[in-house]
C-alpha cells in the first residue's frame, strides 16, 4: 500500500520561502507523476503542480506565488518550494500520486497545515 | 483558469440516491474523459471515488457512479448511507495541460 507523508514547517513568515517534502513509502517514486495540492481553511482544492520522477515539471500558471518542485529518487521523496509567500498561501498542503499524467490522484498524504504569519 | 461549478450543498435521506453536478467548458470537462471525483470527510485527506468519468478504483463501493454529458459531469450515490455525508470535489484535465477542481459540494444525509 502506497503511503505519502508531508513534512515541513507549520509556520512561515511573509515574504519567506515555504518548503515541504513528501516521503513516499510502500512503492517506488519511479514511473509516476507526483503532485502538490492545497486547500485554504474552509475552502476548495487547488492544484499547484506536478513533478515526474525524471524531474520534469508542470506548474499551475494561475498561482501568483513562484513555485519550484524537485525530486530525489534515491530517497523516494519529492519537494515543494513556494517563494515570497503571503497570507493567501495559508492552507493545508497535500502531496498526491497522479493517475496517469494528470487524470486525477489516487494516493494522498494526510496533509500539513502551513500558516503564513509574522 | 476558472473553477468547475458544483452546487454548494445537496441532501438526501438514507437509502435514496443523489446526484452532484460538475459543470465546466469545452476546454476541460467537455474536452476530455478525465474527470475525477473525491470524497473528503472533515479533517481528512480527499479520497478518489471516480476517475476517467466513470471508473471506480478498487475498494470503492459500487454505490458510487459517474457520467458525463457535454460540459457537465455527474456523480451519483445510490443507497445513501450516513457515512456518505462528506464534501465532494470534481476535477478535470484542461486544454492548457493543467488540472482544475470544482468548488466542492457538501452532502448531508438527513
Amino acid at each position: 500500500q502506497v503511503q505519502l507523508q508531508e513534512s515541513g514547517p507549520g509556520l512561515v513568515k511573509p515574504s519567506e520561502t515555504l518548503s515541504l517534502t513528501c516521503a513516499v513509502s510502500g512503492g517506488s517514486i519511479t514511473g509516476y507523476y507526483w503532485s502538490w495540492i492545497r486547500q485554504p481553511p474552509g475552502k476548495g482544492l487547488e492544484w499547484i503542480g506536478y513533478i515526474y520522477y525524471s524531474g520534469s515539471t508542470n506548474y499551475n500558471p494561475s498561482l501568483k506565488t513562484p513555485v519550484t518542485m524537485s525530486v530525489d529518487t534515491s530517497k523516494n521523496q519529492f519537494s515543494l518550494n513556494l517563494s515570497s509567500v503571503t497570507a493567501a498561501d495559508t492552507a493545508v498542503y497535500y502531496c498526491a500520486r497522479n493517475v496517469g499524467g494528470l487524470r486525477g490522484f489516487d494516493y494522498w498524504g494526510q496533509g500539513t497545515l502551513v500558516t503564513v504569519s509574522s | 483558469q476558472s473553477a468547475l461549478t458544483q452546487p454548494a450543498s445537496v441532501s438526501g435521506s438514507p437509502g435514496q440516491s443523489i446526484t452532484i453536478s460538475c459543470t465546466g467548458t469545452s476546454n476541460d470537462v467537455g474536452g476530455y474523459n478525465y474527470v475525477s471525483w473525491y470524497q473528503q470527510h472533515p479533517g481528512k485527506a480527499p479520497k478518489l471515488v471516480i476517475y476517467d468519468v466513470s471508473n471506480r478504483p478498487s475498494g470503492v463501493s459500487n454505490r458510487f457512479s459517474g457520467s458525463k454529458s457535454g460540459n457537465t459531469a455527474s456523480l451519483t450515490i445510490s443507497g445513501l448511507q450516513a457515512e456518505d455525508e462528506a464534501g465532494y470535489f470534481c476535477s478535470s484535465y484542461t486544454t492548457s495541460g493543467t488540472l482544475v477542481f470544482g468548488g466542492g459540494t457538501k452532502l448531508t444525509v438527513l
